[in-house]
């Protein structure tokens, strides 16, 4: 069984660089879409982008370039940096599986609550 | 797309009907394989988002049946037939006609 684990830093000083990642274990990283969303607290869902095993990228382009995602297949892991970071980062951060053939995210990890503050 | 969601909450009495509505504002079926690209999730405090419905009407394994989605092209409902305690949670709606996947803004269940 597929799951999924956010890791990384909880705090983040405002116009610094949020980094996480995240681990699949119970499966293949291979031959499937992995994203990024995030959900302000109290607010909706926002999706950030997706990418695949070989490393291909699709962001939301309602984003700004502050937003970069890789993979590392051999170890099962892809990450999420967001630079120059402000409060509005603020969220829960969760990394999700896509299923492309039917449009949604079918495993979740339980998600991260990453506070932008000084 | 933009997907508004309706009710912002609703309070259903246990064992009662809960009707979710969402509006899509451009048509997420697509005709080459007559599937709506439209998702349902159930959220409940503290947790992420679970799957319950893909393909606008299609259970993901392990749902109960007391869950059922309809609609096609930009108007859709999701239904919770029997209202059980476990139910309450924030549910969401998600379509991947086209980039980038987007959300509804969530409908509360309470009980009544």
């Amino acid at each position: 069984q597929v799951q999924l684990q956010e890791s990384g830093p909880r705090l983040v000083r405002p116009s610094g660089t949020l980094s996480l990642m995240c681990t699949v274990t119970g499966g293949s990283i291979s031959g499937h879409y992995w994203s990024w969303i995030r959900q302000p607290p109290g607010k909706g869902l926002d999706w950030i982008g997706y990418i695949s095993y070989s490393g291909a990228t699709k962001y939301n382009p309602s984003l700004t370039s502050r937003f970069t995602m890789s993979m590392e297949g051999s170890k099962k892991q892809f990450s999420l940096r967001v630079s120059a970071v402000t409060a509005a980062d603020t969220a829960v951060y969760y990394c999700a599986r896509f299923k492309a053939t039917t449009g949604d995210f079918d495993i979740w990890g339980p998600g991260t609550l990453v506070t932008v503050s000084s | 797309i933009v997907l508004t969601q309706s009710p912002d909450s609703l309070a259903v009495s246990l064992g009662e009907r809960a009707t979710i509505n969402c509006k899509s504002s451009e048509t997420v079926f697509y005709g080459s394989n007559n599937k709506n690209y439209l998702a349902w999730y159930q959220q409940k405090p503290g947790q992420p988002p679970k799957l319950l419905i893909y393909w606008a009407s299609t259970r993901e394994s392990g749902v109960p049946d007391r869950f059922s989605g309809g609609g096609s092209g930009t108007h859709f409902t999701l239904t919770i037939n029997s209202l059980q305690a476990e139910d309450v949670a924030v549910y969401h709606c998600q379509q991947y006609h086209s980039d980038p996947p987007t959300f509804g803004q969530g409908t509360k269940v309470e009980i009544k």
